[in-house]
This record gives structure tokens, C-alpha cells and sequence, in this order.
């Protein structure tokens, strides 16, 4: 069955960086995108960007550029996210997904709290 | 860019029918899907291309798109129901476009 795995929670303080996973399995890893998402306390899911898993090649959303790094280790069907400089409003949790339209199947997210 | 609106809350009678809406422009013109996240789990996907139930969702969930709104339709309500539902679509600008999501209370 199609599994997204992710990484445990973080805490953080400011201006440090955290490298998220998102482990993949059951099905082809490089036939679907990865979705990032975020949830903050007391937001909606916000769309961060995605992965390309064929090519490496990432998109981000408007409010995601700079900070965020998506990247991939297709030898172990694992994507990958990076925040550096983080900040307190980086404080959320952190869902991959798999598939853009639509995402069919997410990992469990990933609780970031960023804290002095 | 595009935008989705969605109310900030619904609430539902146990064993009656929520509706459920998403508006965007000429929004009839694009798949929706939706997305269901219950308290302190992850988002599930619960329709897809405006009227498709992905395995293991209830046939109590349904929906429609015309116009310039699209609906989630839950029927027979179940405490079990209660969560935020979210609407998205793609967009060619925007990529994924989610609505702002709607709390559900049964």
C-alpha cells in the first residue's frame, strides 16, 4: 500500500536550519510529484511547492522562496525538506503528499516548533 | 491568480446533510478536489475531479460543480465527520490552489 513517512518532530531555535524527510513506498517513486505542505497553529494548509522526482526540479509558492529547499534521494524513494534561518513562524506542521492534482496521499506530518 | 472561497464554518445536525461550498471564478471549468483533516491527523483526500470517491470513502460523501461553485455534499452526518475540509484546484499560474477551509461541527 502506498505509505509517505515522515521524519519526527523538531525543536528549533531561531535562525537555525532543520532537514524534514518524507519516505515513500509503495508504488513508483518517480511516477508522482511531492507535495510540501504546512499547517500553523491556528491556519489553514498553506501549499508550499513541489518536486519534480524525475528530474530533481522544484517549484515553490510565492510565500516559500529563499528559506525553503525541496530536494530528493531517489536510491532511497526519499524526499527531502530543508528551512534554514528559521523563524518563529516557521512553527507548524509539515505534510508531504504525493501526486499535484490531486495529492492522493500524504505522510503524517512532521511538527516544527521554533523556539528561543 | 486564482482564489478559492470557502465559508469559515458549517455546522450539522447528527444523521443530517452538510453542505459544503468552494467559489471561484468560472470554477465549472476546473477539477476540484477535497481534502479532509480531522483533529491532530493527517489530510486525507476525500473526492477528487469534483465527483470521485477515492477506496474506503463513504458513499455519504458526494459532489457537484457548476458555475461558480463547487460543493461538498456529506450526508447522514457522523460525529466521525467533524474536521476541516479544504477545496483545491490547479491553476496554470498558480499551481495548487487551496481554499481557506471550512470547520465542520456534527
Amino acid at each position: 500500500q502506498v505509505q509517505l513517512v515522515q521524519s519526527g518532530s523538531e525543536l528549533k531555535k531561531p535562525g537555525a536550519s532543520v532537514t524534514l524527510s518524507c519516505k515513500a513506498s509503495g508504488y513508483s517513486f518517480i511516477s508522482y510529484t511531492i507535495n510540501w505542505m504546512r499547517r500553523a497553529p491556528g491556519q489553514g494548509l498553506e501549499w508550499m511547492g513541489w518536486i519534480n522526482t524525475n528530474d530533481g526540479k522544484a517549484t515553490y509558492a510565492q510565500d516559500f522562496t529563499g528559506r525553503f529547499v525541496f530536494s530528493l534521494d531517489t536510491s532511497v524513494n526519499t524526499a527531502y525538506l530543508e528551512i534554514s534561518s528559521l523563524k518563529m513562524e516557521d512553527t507548524g506542521i509539515y505534510y508531504c503528499a504525493r501526486g499535484l492534482n490531486p495529492a492522493d496521499y500524504w505522510g503524517q506530518g512532521t511538527l516544527v516548533t521554533v523556539s528561543p | 491568480s486564482y482564489d478559492l472561497t470557502q465559508p469559515l464554518s458549517v455546522s450539522v445536525a447528527l444523521g443530517q446533510t452538510a453542505t459544503i461550498s468552494c467559489g471561484g471564478k468560472n470554477i465549472e471549468k476546473r477539477n476540484v478536489h477535497w481534502i479532509q483533516q480531522k483533529s491532530g491527523q493527517a489530510p486525507v483526500l476525500v473526492l477528487y475531479k469534483d465527483v470521485n470517491r477515492p477506496s474506503g470513502i463513504p458513499e455519504r460523501f458526494s459532489g457537484s460543480n457548476s458555475g461558480n461553485t463547487a460543493l461538498l455534499t456529506i450526508s447522514r452526518a457522523e460525529a466521525g465527520d467533524e474536521a476541516d475540509y479544504y477545496c483545491q484546484v490547479w491553476d496554470s499560474s498558480s499551481y495548487v490552489v487551496l481554499g481557506g477551509g471550512t470547520k465542520l461541527t456534527v
